[in-house]
């Protein structure tokens, strides 16, 4: 199966600055990536779909990029609501897997 | 509105078994790949199984093999997870999800929480 591997594994900002998370892979998963940000106590939910485009309702300071086997989440400008745990996960190959989660907390 | 309820969490002793349900609404439900993710305490989403829209097809992750089997009833819009000699490893959040077939998550269920414990 294939491993995503995120970094870093947390990520000490402040509100107004920008984020930058990564998320590889260990073989080429085309552009078959999602990120996902949950908030505790809640279900994940879903950001960013097909490496770069975003779900339905996602502001558009969040963006992705990447193809192959690396891949990047931007944050724009940090919202004091967008301190949670980001998720990579490919869903090109069964079965599909998850990155183990970059944590953005409040500097 | 597209609902997924799952149920059948609990207390379990090691070595137990479990089947979870997960009841689905407000979609075709039988258009649409399930999914069983998990998450122990603190801990980061773990993938589980997954099953075709006709159940014809399913995966597993391979810490999980041999001891899941996931199943659907396409009348009852309901799909299942049973999990066999479970350990305290196994304690999470159980979630089901629904995609369509090679395409990303687009919605979750709230979760049920299996505590393996003695």
């Amino acid at each position: 199966e294939i491993v995503l591997t995120q970094s870093p594994g947390t990520l000490s900002l402040s509100p107004g600055q920008r984020a930058t998370l990564s998320c590889r892979a260990s073989q080429s998963v085309s552009s078959s990536l999602a990120w996902f940000q949950q908030i505790p106590g809640q279900a994940p939910r879903l950001l960013i779909y097909g490496a770069s485009s975003r779900a339905t309702g996602i502001p558009d300071r969040f963006s992705g990029s990447g193809s192959g086997a690396d891949f990047t989440l931007t944050i724009s400008r940090l919202e004091p609501e967008d301190f949670a745990v980001y998720y990579c996960q490919q869903y090109g190959s069964a079965p599909r897997t998850f990155g183990q989660g970059t944590r953005l907390e409040i500097k | 509105e597209v609902q997924l309820m799952e149920s059948g969490g609990g207390l379990v002793q090691p070595g137990g078994s479990l089947r979870l349900s997960c009841s689905a609404s407000g979609f075709t439900f039988s258009d649409y790949t399930m999914h069983w993710v998990r998450q122990a305490p603190g801990k980061g989403l773990e993938y589980v199984s997954a099953i075709s829209n006709d159940g014809g097809s399913t995966s597993y992750a391979d810490s999980l093999k041999g001891r899941i089997t996931i199943s659907r009833d396409n009348s009852e819009n309901t799909v299942f997870l049973q999990m066999s000699r479970l350990s305290p490893e196994d304690t999470a959040v159980y979630y089901c999800v629904r995609s369509i077939i090679g395409k990303p998550f687009d919605d979750w269920g709230q979760g049920t929480l299996v505590t393996v414990s003695s």
